[in-house]
């Protein structure tokens, strides 16, 4: 059972907008930075987001993120089918004094 | 540009050892921490351990305390992973990363741990 909860799946259509959530506790996302990552079939995981909303360079603006108290978001738009993957949420658990992740939600496009 | 390359994983049965290796360019040991993450088939991202930047201190998971230890070489900027008294539930991809304390900036291909008899 992961920390950090993620659904298991969501699916959008081409060009459509997606939303992952994550939820935590004050011990890990409401007192640390929210990280995401993309894991596209059959390779590593890619830093998608982070510091809750940044994006590192050569990351496409259709990706962003949001944080509010225990929970953190990861937005797509105009869904394409390249982004078909697993997306996790991962941040710093102060009481467990661990990197935490959510336990991936697999992105569907129908 | 950073490349983070594993090696070292295989067949190893239960109670034996193995150590796993991450040879990094393109980035300073001195400045970043660096992580091992596992991922077990079809499961998802769980962190094992990581090494602070300016080496003075590592951290563990509650799973692998005690039986494995993260260590580098900054003189051939090479991670490594021992890990001693294996389990069937350590089989899995181990990824070595680099970042901050818990921002994985950059992830190597990972190699395949199977603990099996």
């Amino acid at each position: 059972q992961s920390v950090l909860t993620q659904p298991p799946s969501v699916s959008a259509a081409p060009g459509q907008k997606v939303t992952i959530s994550c939820s935590g506790s004050s011990s890990n996302i409401g007192s640390n930075y929210v990280s995401w990552y993309q894991q596209l079939p059959g390779t590593a995981p890619k830093l998608l987001i982070y510091e809750n909303n940044k994006r590192p360079s050569g990351i496409p603006d259709r990706f962003s993120g949001s944080k509010s108290g225990t929970s953190a978001t990861l937005g797509i738009t105009g869904v394409q089918t390249g982004d078909e993957a697993d997306y996790f949420c991962g941040t710093w658990d102060t009481s467990l004094s661990a990197v935490v992740f959510g336990g991936g939600t697999k992105l569907t496009v129908l | 540009e950073v490349q983070l390359v594993e090696s070292g994983g295989g067949l190893v049965q239960p109670g034996g050892s193995l150590r796993l290796s991450c040879a990094a360019s393109g980035l300073t040991f001195s400045d970043s921490w660096m992580h091992w993450v596992r991922q077990g088939p079809g499961k998802g991202l769980v962190w094992v351990s990581r090494f602070r930047a300016d080496g003075s201190a590592s951290t563990y998971a509650d799973s692998v305390r005690g039986r494995f230890t993260i260590s580098r070489d900054t003189a051939r900027n090479t991670l490594y992973l021992q890990m001693n008294s294996l389990r069937a539930e350590d089989t899995a991809i181990y990824y070595c990363a680099g970042g901050g304390s818990y921002r994985l900036n950059n992830w190597g291909q990972g190699t395949l741990v199977t603990v099996s008899s």
